[in-house]
């Protein structure tokens, strides 16, 4: 069964440290994976997926099969980084075609 | 992001009352999504609709019911909320399939409490 996990249900930094927010999913196929992320009073938005292979806002994601992994890291966190961040999983096939799997989401907060 | 729209943003309610939740996009997006956001769920997938009039359950459909008559809106109705229904609840939309490589957008939630 399709299962995105995120160990991490909360992540503390001090600004300027390196970030990395994981994510580990369960999927027989070949899955799309995403990061989006939710600001504070704000509704979610699509930060990145795995294959655009873009930065955004500093951020990257490899998607590493081998270890069924997908995580989000950043070599300098800014407090404007502090969100809530959710690894989610696209199923490709079957019943799970297109639809969105999402894990319970990692609470970074960036300390002055 | 301001081409999709969800209201109320807050309700709350009584258990054993019927509750609907509306969610309107401009962008003539053919697929929309109801998911509820819960404290260690994460998002989990309620209803979604590939076009009007065609709809499919998702993960938990279970006390909910939805509709898609015209296009542009996505009401998801609890027809006797319970206090388990709690949470909230986002509507997004996408422009395709999303297996295409078309992004779901959301809107900026509805918060409910079921008394």
């Amino acid at each position: 069964a399709q299962r995105v996990t995120q160990p991490e249900k909360l992540l503390s930094v001090f600004k300027g440290a390196p970030v990395e927010l994981k994510c580990n999913y369960s999927y027989s196929g070949s899955p799309e994976l995403f990061w989006y992320v939710q600001y504070s009073r704000q509704r979610l938005q699509l930060l990145l997926r795995h294959i655009s292979r873009e930065s955004i806002k500093g951020f990257t994601a490899d998607l590493n099969k081998g270890e069924t992994s997908f995580h989000l890291k950043k070599p300098f966190a800014q407090e404007e980084d502090s969100a809530m961040y959710y690894c989610a999983l696209m199923g490709s096939r079957g019943s799970t075609l297109g639809r969105l799997y999402f894990g319970r989401g990692t609470q970074l907060t960036v300390w002055p | 992001d301001a081409g999709i729209t969800q209201s109320p943003r807050y309700k709350i309610t009584e258990t054993g009352r019927q509750v609907t939740l509306m969610c309107h996009q401009t962008w003539s997006h053919s697929y929309m999504f109801w998911y509820r956001q819960d404290l260690g769920h994460g998002l989990r997938l309620i209803y979604y609709s590939a076009a009007a009039d065609i709809t499919d359950k998702g993960e938990v459909p279970d006390g909910y019911v939805v509709s898609r008559s015209k296009t542009e809106n996505f009401p998801l109705t609890l027809e006797s909320a319970t206090r388990s229904q709690t949470s909230v609840y986002f509507c997004a939309s996408s422009e395709g399939r999303p297996t295409q490589g078309n992004i779901q957008y959301f809107g900026a939630g509805t918060r409910l409490s079921v008394l």
